[in-house]
């Protein structure tokens, strides 16, 4: 499986926005960028993901490199409900399976 | 609530023991997927079904663990003469086609 890398922590402050990278150099031409996120003592949560193009949702927004060696998932405006886990994956989505294959993360932390 | 459903949500056995955990997908989800998370790491694959069909297992799933998915609508995960090293939570979410999975909030096990 293709590995991603991502900071261990970050810290943001409440209202502003949060630019979490993620570094994918191996990343193949079939293989789409995921984003989860976990709160404490949840599940992970579909955040967005994409192919080549930038994507934008309700949630968030993922900004993808030309070379498609690195991304980066942007949160407009952090709130305090956006402190979690967040998990860039890298992952085949034309395929049959949809297995995630989940790193360490990036620790966001919202000060008010 | 129209999530995916797990239970239970905590589970305390003695070393030796056998336990089973269910989870109850999202209806109309044709796959479902097990993975299993230790404290400070990401979830790891650990199975996924098609409908009823189990096809593919980690090879983290050793002989004691078996799942099934009987009608290819809930699921059940069954550990076998549980060793402290299977203390961990474990997670069940389900999806259709290659788009997003949805997880339910997870069953934890502690091993004494």
């Amino acid at each position: 499986d293709a590995k991603t890398t991502q900071p261990n922590s970050m810290e943001s402050n409440e209202e502003e926005p949060v630019h979490l990278p993620c570094n994918h150099s191996t990343i193949s031409g079939t293989d789409y960028i995921h984003w989860y996120r976990q709160l404490p003592s949840q599940g992970p949560e579909y955040v967005i993901h994409g192919l080549t193009s930038n994507v934008n949702n309700r949630m968030a927004s993922l900004a993808i490199a030309e070379d498609r060696k690195s991304s980066t998932l942007i949160l407009h405006r952090a709130t305090l409900r956006d402190a979690a886990v967040y998990y860039c994956i890298l992952g085949n989505s034309g395929g049959s399976n949809y297995k995630l294959t989940f790193g360490k993360g990036t620790l966001l932390t919202v000060n008010p | 609530d129209t999530g995916v459903s797990q239970n239970p949500r905590h589970k305390i056995t003695k070393r030796g023991q056998n336990v089973t955990f269910r989870c109850d997908p999202i209806s109309e989800h044709n796959r479902l997927y097990w993975y299993r998370q230790t404290l400070g790491q990401g979830p790891e694959f650990l199975t996924y079904f098609q409908n009823e069909a189990q096809l593919e297992k980690s090879r983290l799933l050793s002989d004691r663990f078996s799942a099934e998915r009987p009608k290819g609508s809930f699921s059940t995960l069954e550990i076998q003469r549980t060793e402290q090293g299977d203390s961990a939570m474990y997670l069940c979410a389900s999806g259709t086609g290659n788009t997003e999975a949805f997880f339910g909030q997870g069953t934890r096990l502690t091993v004494v």
